[in-house]
């Protein structure tokens, strides 16, 4: 009840690519779905957020979009940079709880 | 956006001793504030959760007596590894939560027990 599934482990995107990050989860009491970006030897950073009374959130390159019914939530990276590679982890949360995915590492071949 | 500060960034010691890790929401009012650790390409494993002037929630397996956890203020959360041993070597990051109920990351402290 309290997992949130994120999946790929990992992933290899071409300079310019899109890169597509998906995440579910079972608790239905969660309202909060925030993704995290971490690069080696640094904290999480919050990247983009959304809650569920709205299906898509765009800001910049990264939009997420929210599948109330089917209780998934995905990050889309648009024109991916080798910048943008590091750890991507969703999060969803409730109240004073927040459980977090495993984590994708993204890498962006030049 | 807002900064959450952790001080230090790394430290290394010896088995047996103490450390004292500092966390600082530095524009912002922290109503609650979170550590986790963070084992390499792990995600973040959740250890307690404070809020200013009370006792800190731990999670199940997390010794209380090991990892003091103290909440002085809306601004400051300090967490303490008592006798630390080598397998307590880790990344600690601690969060803070604002008002609106956002959650910021510190830079995480790199702890190494030898």
């Amino acid at each position: 009840q309290q997992q949130v599934k994120q999946s790929p482990q990992s992933l290899i995107v071409q300079k310019g690519g899109i890169s597509i990050i998906n995440c579910a989860y079972e608790n239905t009491a969660f309202d909060y779905f925030p993704w995290y970006q971490q690069f080696p030897g640094k904290g999480p950073a919050l990247l983009i957020a959304i809650r569920p009374d709205v299906s898509e959130k765009k800001e910049g390159r990264f939009t997420i979009s929210f599948n109330k019914s089917a209780k998934q939530f995905s990050l889309h990276i648009m024109d991916s940079q080798p910048g943008d590679s590091a750890t991507y982890f969703c999060a969803a949360s409730s109240g004073f709880k927040t459980i977090f995915g495993a984590g994708t590492r993204l890498f962006v071949k030049a | 956006g807002a900064v959450v500060s952790q001080h230090p960034s790394r430290v290394i010691c010896k088995s047996g001793t103490s450390v004292k890790i500092e966390c600082r929401s530095l524009d912002f009012q922290a109503t609650t504030m979170f550590w986790y650790r963070q084992f390499p390409k792990q995600s973040l494993m959740l250890m307690a959760t404070s809020n200013e002037g009370s006792k800190a929630t731990y999670e199940q397996g997390v010794e209380k007596d090991k990892f003091l956890i103290n909440h002085a203020s809306l601004t400051l959360s300090t967490l303490t590894v008592t006798s630390a041993h080598p397998e307590d070597s880790s990344f600690y990051i601690c969060s803070a939560r604002d008002f609106s109920n956002e959650q910021f990351f510190g830079p995480g402290t790199r702890l190494t027990v030898l």
